[in-house]
């Protein structure tokens, strides 16, 4: 099994939808969760990121985080053309960077 | 510059031949990494860089695999005598590594390396 398991997709979905991203994952040591965004041919940005369990908001985006399930999401509300990328989930059990462990990555494509 | 940069943007080379890669950081960022993404793939630790600390090389699939950093500016990846598994994307992010928040990484837009 591996360490992060991610939904590679690709997913497709109409403008205006609500899209439904998730990770799953095994190590309980992982406090720190992140969403990065990749667009194509370019490096990943970061999105959200979250510590332990519970939710964030910011704009369109909410991150949601079940330690008890070991199981993470990003909601996009109202998509957009431009929400058209790769997202990569990303976990750490320490607050640095060398520790991150990210996902696959789930590609997504917001129809006009 | 305003970002992390990265050269060259594509390399091809034939297997055997050596391969230098360069990363750009952020002025004043004291975090460098590296990493690779395969096709399909997650990003995969390479090594990390802090200050002047000893490298975190603990991701680096093997000896053909090195990388060095000048004080806190511009890092250079080498794989020597490449393989046709080492085609992928190349990835440099760096940080502030503050302790305030987590550690946000900025990633310049890679090197896709092909190797034949």
């Amino acid at each position: 099994q591996k360490e992060v398991e991610q939904d590679p997709g690709p997913l497709s979905v109409p403008e205006g939808a609500i899209v439904s991203l998730n990770c799953t994952y095994s190590n309980s040591a992982f406090q720190y969760f992140m969403w990065y965004r990749q667009y194509s041919r370019k490096g990943p940005e970061l999105l959200m990121y979250t510590y332990s369990s519970g939710n964030k908001e910011d704009g369109r985006f909410t991150a949601q985080v079940d330690k008890s399930s070991k199981y993470i999401s990003l909601f996009i509300r109202d998509s957009q053309p431009s929400d058209s990328a790769t997202y990569l989930c990303a976990m750490s059990p320490s607050l640095y960077g060398q520790n991150f462990v990210f996902g696959p990555g789930t590609r997504l494509s917001v129809l006009p | 510059g305003a970002g992390v940069s990265q050269s060259p943007s594509n390399k091809v080379t034939e297997k055997g031949k050596d391969v230098e890669l360069r990363c750009d950081p952020i002025s004043g960022h004291t975090a460098l990494y590296w990493y690779r993404q395969r096709l399909g793939q997650g990003l995969e630790f390479l090594i990390y860089f802090q200050g002047n600390s000893a490298p975190d090389k603990s991701g680096l699939p093997s000896d053909r695999f090195s990388a060095e950093r000048t004080g806190e500016s511009v890092s250079t990846l080498t794989i020597q005598r490449t393989q046709q598994e080492d085609s992928a994307v190349y990835l440099c992010a760096s940080s502030l590594q503050t302790t305030a928040s987590t550690d946000t990484q900025y990633f310049g837009p890679g090197t896709r390396l092909t190797v034949l």
